[in-house]
């Protein structure tokens, strides 16, 4: 069975500094692997997808990386921002085998602090 | 383009009602589901389809039915609610197989928060 886990559960950091979240996947049998943030009382906003070919993709101060044969992605945030203050979760899809049709498969995310 | 829509957005229940929570896309996904997000547990998969007329357990199905009669559309039903479906809901599509890079990301609505007295 699949299990998702994100290191550390919460994370405080002064604004500007550079920081990674971590992820990691017991089983490396994906189709691909997104990760999503999630603000206090709001639903979840995409912020990148990895496919299971590609090994990094950028958006803005974001970047994801993905090593499937070891089970894990980073997530870094260059410069952070009070702004950039979420949750941050990812979650990990397989193929389309079996009877799961590619359902996603959360962690429990990173709890992400940056102070002014 | 409004994306995911999720009624009602807060609902109390007293034990042993039923209810519908509705869920709509307007993107013409073929894909939809629905999660249940509780503290400690995170995000679990209730039930999904990939199309109309097509539906499957999750991880956690037990007291919820859904339905898929359009693409559009795929309520979540209560059927006798209990104080441990205290929840926040949410309702999630994609297209079913995505083939270029950046197709098969999962979409969210902003969720239905339900207490269960």
């Amino acid at each position: 069975k699949q299990e998702v886990t994100q290191i550390p559960a919460a994370l405080s950091v002064p604004e500007g500094e550079n920081l990674v979240l971590n992820c990691s996947f017991t089983d490396s049998a994906i189709y691909n692997l997104q990760w999503f943030r999630q603000d206090p009382g709001k639903g979840l906003t995409s912020l990148l997808l990895i496919q299971s070919s590609q090994r990094e993709q950028t958006s803005g101060r974001l970047n994801a990386s993905l090593d499937k044969s070891s089970g894990r992605s980073t997530l870094y945030i260059a410069a952070s921002q009070p702004g950039d203050s979420a949750t941050y979760l990812c979650a990990v899809r397989h193929g389309d085998y079996g009877g799961s049709q590619g359902n996603l498969i959360f962690g429990k995310g990173t709890k992400l602090s940056v102070k002014p | 383009n409004a994306g995911v829509t999720q009624t009602p957005k807060f609902q109390v229940l007293k034990t042993g009602q039923s209810m519908t929570l509705q869920c709509a896309q307007d993107m013409n996904h073929e894909y939809m589901s629905w999660y249940r997000q509780d503290p400690g547990m995170g995000l679990r998969l209730i039930h999904y389809s990939v199309g109309a007329g097509i539906t499957d357990q999750g991880e956690v199905p037990n007291g919820y039915n859904v339905s898929r009669s359009t693409t559009e559309d795929f309520p979540l039903r209560l059927l006798s609610a209990a104080p441990s479906q205290t929840s926040v809901y949410f309702c999630a599509s994609r297209e079913r197989n995505g083939v270029s890079v950046n197709t098969g990301e999962l979409f969210f609505g902003e969720g239905s928060r339900l207490t269960v007295l």
